[in-house]
């Protein structure tokens, strides 16, 4: 099992650039999500899904757009990178009757 | 929503010493708070959970503890060695039949255990 794999590690970007960071889990987890996670603030969540076809917002959305073809695929857009985008990002995943939260090695984005 | 405070926000003990976590939750309805610890450039580990239906767990030498009443819950760490210094998150949610997808997480507690 790789777990839960994130790709690109690291990114910069410009102002009003695209991207879509990718985070793909190969243990069969109904629920997928996205933190962000900035000096200070702790994780913070963007969106959930807790199956394929369905997502939701977390507390921080905006700016960032989600789809859940599959149940192993969770891509996490930015529609137009703004400098307070620059964090690390963490996908995570887990089981629906389980409570840990199994999380990828996580993606650094700078925003010039 | 829910709202999850963390203190301290630093700690620094020393070898052998005991350090403890403190945060406290808003929502009443939250059932579920887990620890998660993150060693520097790692990611989140869970360390250990506890349900509000259990006063305490403890694994080792670490312990959970939850007051539903006052809405807040700790980390104690026992005998604490070097590979122990990490930042320790707080969470809490309301996990309904058995789904733990809206975690709140505090904003972390970096322990430093000097030798």
């Amino acid at each position: 099992n790789a777990g839960v794999t994130q790709t690109p590690k690291f990114q910069v970007l410009k102002t009003g650039q695209s991207m879509t960071l990718q985070c793909a889990q190969d243990m069969n987890h109904e629920y997928m999500s996205w933190y962000r996670q900035d000096p200070g603030m702790g994780l913070r969540l963007i969106h959930y899904s807790v199956g394929a076809g369905i997502t939701d917002q977390g507390e921080v959305p905006n700016g960032y757009n989600v789809s859940r073809s599959t149940t192993e695929d969770f891509p996490l857009r930015l529609l137009s990178a703004a400098p307070s985008q620059t964090s690390v990002y963490f996908c995570a995943s887990s089981y629906p009757n389980t409570g840990e939260l199994f999380f990828g090695e996580g993606s650094r984005l700078t925003v010039l | 929503g829910e709202n999850v405070e963390q203190h301290p926000s630093t700690l620094s003990v020393q070898e052998g010493d005991s350090a403890v976590i403190k945060c406290t939750y808003s929502d009443s309805a939250s059932n579920y708070f887990p620890w998660y610890k993150q060693e520097l450039g790692k990611r989140p580990q869970l360390i250990i959970d506890i349900r509000s239906n259990v006063g305490e767990k403890k694994d080792q030498r670490i312990a959970v503890t939850l007051n539903k009443t006052a809405k807040h819950f700790s980390l104690h760490i026992t005998e604490t060695q070097p590979e122990d210094s990490a930042v320790y998150f707080c969470a809490a949610t309301m996990n309904s039949g058995g789904s733990n997808y809206k975690l709140t997480f505090g904003k972390g507690t970096l322990l430093t255990v000097n030798p």
